[in-house]
């Protein structure tokens, strides 16, 4: 059983500084990986997809890698903003036949002004 | 940009209740997720939904649980006796059958079970 870890589970950095969120699982046969935000009391939002194929994704100041072999994935997003304050989850895909998304339990972000 | 839609945003109910959660996905996606999420805790899958019939369930989606295409923009769940263990945020998700299958997710119903 596909299971998703996110390390730490909250994290507080002062305004510039770099953020690095980590994402393990433990079974590697994946079809993709998903980055979602999620303020609070709110939907998810989707931040980037990466196929399992790909090593990494990027999208404005987010950068998303993948190693599927260790079973980790890392969401870079550079010079943070009190605006990225947010939560923010993975999730994965299976390769085996099957659409549903298993996810980790997300890491709660503070950017301090 | 197109977008998933959910309503109601918030639905309070008695146990023993039946709700009706409604979302419309995006128009030309043709697969159809709910998942949910209970206070606290990670979000899960529940039911998805292909080609007017469930593809694929958890174990959570027991027979309280049904899930209803009744037009060609509705996408509905149904559960049929509320219990306080219900009481979650719950989310419609949709993708197309091409491309990344990128999901994407509405902004929820938050369920409310006294």
């Amino acid at each position: 059983k596909q299971e998703v870890t996110q390390i730490p589970a909250a994290l507080s950095v002062p305004e510039g500084e770099n953020l690095v969120l980590n994402c393990s699982f433990t079974d590697s046969a994946i079809y993709n990986l998903q980055w979602f935000r999620q303020d609070p009391g709110k939907g998810l939002t989707s931040l980037l997809l990466i196929q399992s194929s790909q090593r990494e994704q990027t999208s404005g100041r987010l950068n998303a890698s993948l190693d599927k072999s260790s079973g980790r994935s890392t969401l870079y997003i550079a010079a943070s903003q009190p605006g990225d304050s947010a939560t923010y989850l993975c999730a994965v895909r299976p390769l085996a036949a099957g659409n549903k998304l298993t996810f980790g339990g997300g890491t709660r972000v503070l950017v301090k002004p | 940009e197109p977008e998933v839609t959910q309503t109601p945003s918030h639905q309070v109910t008695q146990m023993g209740q039946e709700v009706i959660l409604r979302c419309v996905p995006i128009s030309n996606h043709l697969y159809f997720y709910w998942y949910r999420q209970i206070l606290g805790q990670k979000v899960e899958f529940l039911v998805s939904f292909y080609n007017n019939e469930i593809s694929e369930k958890s174990e959570i989606f027991d027979d309280q649980f049904s899930v209803e295409r009744p037009d060609g923009s509705n996408f509905t769940l149904k559960i049929r006796s509320t219990k306080l263990e219900d009481s979650a945020m719950y989310f419609c998700a949709s993708r197309t059958t091409f491309g990344g299958y990128e999901q994407y997710f509405g902004p929820g119903t938050r369920l409310t079970v006294t």
